[in-house]
């Protein structure tokens, strides 16, 4: 199938380690926050999302972290498999609606 | 399958043709969205719509696009006279607006090739 992820930083991992995919957001203003995974061919799929009063949520095998005092947003994945494997999108939401979205990550995991 | 759906999944057209896609939301989700994705890079926002009204559109959104929401259920995207650069991947997202939150829920998309 073709490929979301041309040109992308990508991150390779070895099945079973933990992964952490980072993103800077732009809008200081933006008060939700959501990250996405997308496989080739596929639409975006929703992973886990935070709201700006947070800075720490957890989900199954997967923990987002807010700082904003530096505008980042991380992705930690526990224990991953390559069914993981895919590009990996945070999103921003200023509060319009709308979300914004970040470059895209590409992690790779390998057996 | 009570996912976002999109029709068709693919298409390829010349160059100056009209083009129209369907969006059908998730059936309780009164927010619906257009997005544009090309290679590499992540979705773009086209337009959305709370119920049938259409609430803001992209300044990436050309007067050769146009999107419809009759009834506050489907949708359609069309695109007339197409160039090369519409070639992309067009999604759609539907959502429940509750509390400030606004998860966005992704169909498969439709690929646009124009030849």
């Amino acid at each position: 199938g073709e490929s979301v992820g041309l040109h992308l930083p990508t991150l390779s991992v070895q099945e079973g380690d933990n992964s952490i995919i980072n993103c800077a957001y732009s809008n200081s203003a933006s008060d939700y926050f959501i990250w996405y995974k997308q496989e080739s061919g596929k639409g975006p799929q929703f992973i886990i999302d935070i709201r700006s009063n947070m800075d720490k949520r957890q989900g199954q095998r997967v923990t987002v972290l807010l700082n904003k005092t530096v505008k980042h947003l991380s992705l930690q994945i526990a224990a991953t498999q390559p069914g993981d494997s895919a590009v990996y999108f945070c999103a921003e939401n200023s509060g319009y609606s709308t979300l914004t979205f970040g470059k895209g990550t590409m992690l790779l995991v390998s057996p | 399958d009570t996912g976002v759906s999109q029709d068709p999944r693919h298409k390829i057209t010349k160059r100056g043709q009209n083009v129209t896609f369907r969006c059908d939301p998730i059936s309780e989700h009164n927010r619906l969205y257009w997005y544009r994705q090309t290679l590499g890079q992540g979705p773009e926002f086209l337009t959305y719509f709370q119920n049938e009204a259409q609430l803001e559109k992209s300044r990436l959104l050309s007067d050769r696009f146009s999107a419809e929401r009759p009834k506050g259920s489907f949708s359609t995207l069309e695109i007339q006279r197409t160039e090369q650069g519409d070639s992309a991947m067009y999604l759609c997202a539907s959502s429940l607006l509750l509390a400030g939150y606004n998860e966005q829920f992704f169909g498969p998309g439709t690929r646009l090739t124009v030849l």
